[in-house]
């Protein structure tokens, strides 16, 4: 079954204690993106990577960190996790730019 | 860089009813707006999308418009049912851009039979 996959879904944590949110896709996509959704806010874009090894920012970057060594791999990294990143996180990939994004199940991070 | 607003923020309609929400954006290099539709504990998935070659796309009940002129795109959906109950997302995406697909806050439909 084609999908994107998330993990942890839920995550609990203390503010500086070092946390990452793994991405995976079986579809072959180039295009994976990360989000946080905060009520009011919409959907915005933390990172986002084109291939492997091609990433860059999107409108929320601080605090964050991504990597993408492999295709279908992409983690999210919080070094030092505050309580301001306490968020719905969602992944995303799609084959090209302008082609349908497919959505994780998202992840609920709490930083206390 | 882009940016869309998305209007209203919660929208009410009776059963059968048609619903309509509005986006702005204010990049005319844009060229892609696809609308996402959350239910609720779930993740965003595509309903709909338009290119700025077309000024209208439907699908069933769902239809989208675009003015270019103007900057603005908007979702219909008609014959509202129940299961159309969902946060509703539009977006828009930069020409050149790889990256950078920028949302709209949101609209909480409400479809009350």
């Amino acid at each position: 079954e084609a999908q994107v996959t998330q993990n942890p879904r839920y995550l609990i944590t203390v503010t500086g204690k070092k946390l990452t949110v793994t991405c995976s896709q079986n579809m072959n996509h180039e295009y994976m993106s990360w989000y946080r959704q905060d009520p009011g806010l919409g959907l915005r874009q933390i990172y986002y990577s084109m291939n492997v090894e091609v990433t860059d920012k999107g409108d929320v970057p601080e605090g964050y960190k991504v990597s993408r060594k492999e295709k279908r791999n992409f983690p999210l990294i919080l070094e030092s996790p505050s309580p301001n990143q306490t968020s719905l996180y969602f992944c995303a990939s799609s084959l090209a730019r302008t082609t349908e994004q497919y959505f994780g199940p998202g992840t609920r991070l709490t930083v206390t | 860089g882009e940016n869309v607003e998305q209007h209203p923020s919660t929208l009410s309609v009776q059963e059968g009813d048609s619903a309509v929400i509005k986006c702005t954006y204010s990049d005319s290099a844009s060229n892609y707006f696809p609308w996402y539709k959350q239910e609720l504990g779930k993740r965003p998935q595509l309903i709909i999308d338009i290119r700025s070659n077309v000024g209208e796309k439907k699908d069933q009940r769902i239809a989208v418009t675009l003015n270019k002129t103007a900057k603005h795109f908007s979702l219909h959906i008609t014959e509202t049912q129940p299961e159309d109950s969902a946060v509703y997302f539009c977006a828009a995406r930069l020409l050149d851009s790889w990256g950078k697909l920028q949302f709209g806050a949101g609209t909480q439909v409400v479809v009350t039979p």
